[in-house]
């Protein structure tokens, strides 16, 4: 099955204890993304990989760190957590081309006390 | 610099009655305009897209959206609500112009349907 899988599903951690959030797509995808999901303010891209080794920064890449050193992976790295990262965040993948509808994980709900 | 606007933070509306859901944007270039569907607990899910041809898109579950490019507007519709219908629907636009152009979410509609 075609899926993008996340992983954990739910964390409740401290403030400054460093966590990893995976992502995992079965599916050859080129292009990766993370997203964080707030209340009245959509999605809101956080990084994204358009390939092996090749990474950039979305809206708000502060505090977050992604690396993509295989195709199907691209960890979600929070160096020092903060309350303020506390959210819902996605992990999406699609094929190359704008045309292209991004498949997305189940989610990771965060909270960093 | 792209974005979109969801007017309506909540639709409701009767089982069988038309659902219409609404969405502007604004991007630089040629608009790429998507709709994805999110219910509780699980990801987005991809329902239709506009990218270039005719203005009425059909998609999945019998959604449809209309794109105007006059108003820069792509409207989600459905003829005939149903219950399993709410959850909440996310507008997205991408500059179809940018290979990697960023997809820019409104903030979301939650729509309900009562029976």
């Amino acid at each position: 099955e075609a899926q993008v899988t996340q992983n954990p599903r739910y964390l409740i951690t401290v403030t400054g204890k460093k966590l990893t959030v995976t992502c995992s797509q079965n599916m050859n995808h080129e292009y990766m993304s993370w997203y964080r999901q707030d209340p009245g303010l959509g999605l809101r891209q956080i990084y994204y990989s358009m390939n092996v080794e090749v990474t950039d920064k979305g809206d708000v890449p502060e505090g977050y760190k992604v690396s993509r050193k295989e195709k199907r992976n691209f960890p979600l790295i929070l160096e020092s957590p903060s309350p303020n990262q506390t959210s819902l965040y996605f992990c999406a993948s699609s094929v190359q081309g704008p045309n292209q509808p991004q498949h997305f994980g189940d989610g990771t709900r965060l909270s960093i006390l | 610099a792209q974005s979109v606007a969801q007017p309506e933070d909540q639709v409701n509306v009767a089982e069988g009655n038309p659902l219409t859901v609404k969405c502007t944007y604004s991007v630089s270039g040629n608009p790429y305009l998507f709709w994805y569907v999110q219910y509780p607990n699980r990801g987005l899910q991809f329902l239709l897209k506009y990218i270039t041809g005719d203005n009425l898109v059909k998609g999945s579950y019998g959604f449809e959206a209309e794109f105007n490019k006059s108003q820069t507007s792509f409207h989600l519709k459905k003829p005939s609500a149903l219950v399993s219908d709410s959850a909440l629907y996310f507008c997205a636009v991408r500059d179809g112009s940018d290979s990697w152009g960023k997809l820019q979410f409104g903030a979301g509609t939650q729509v309900v349907v009562t029976p």
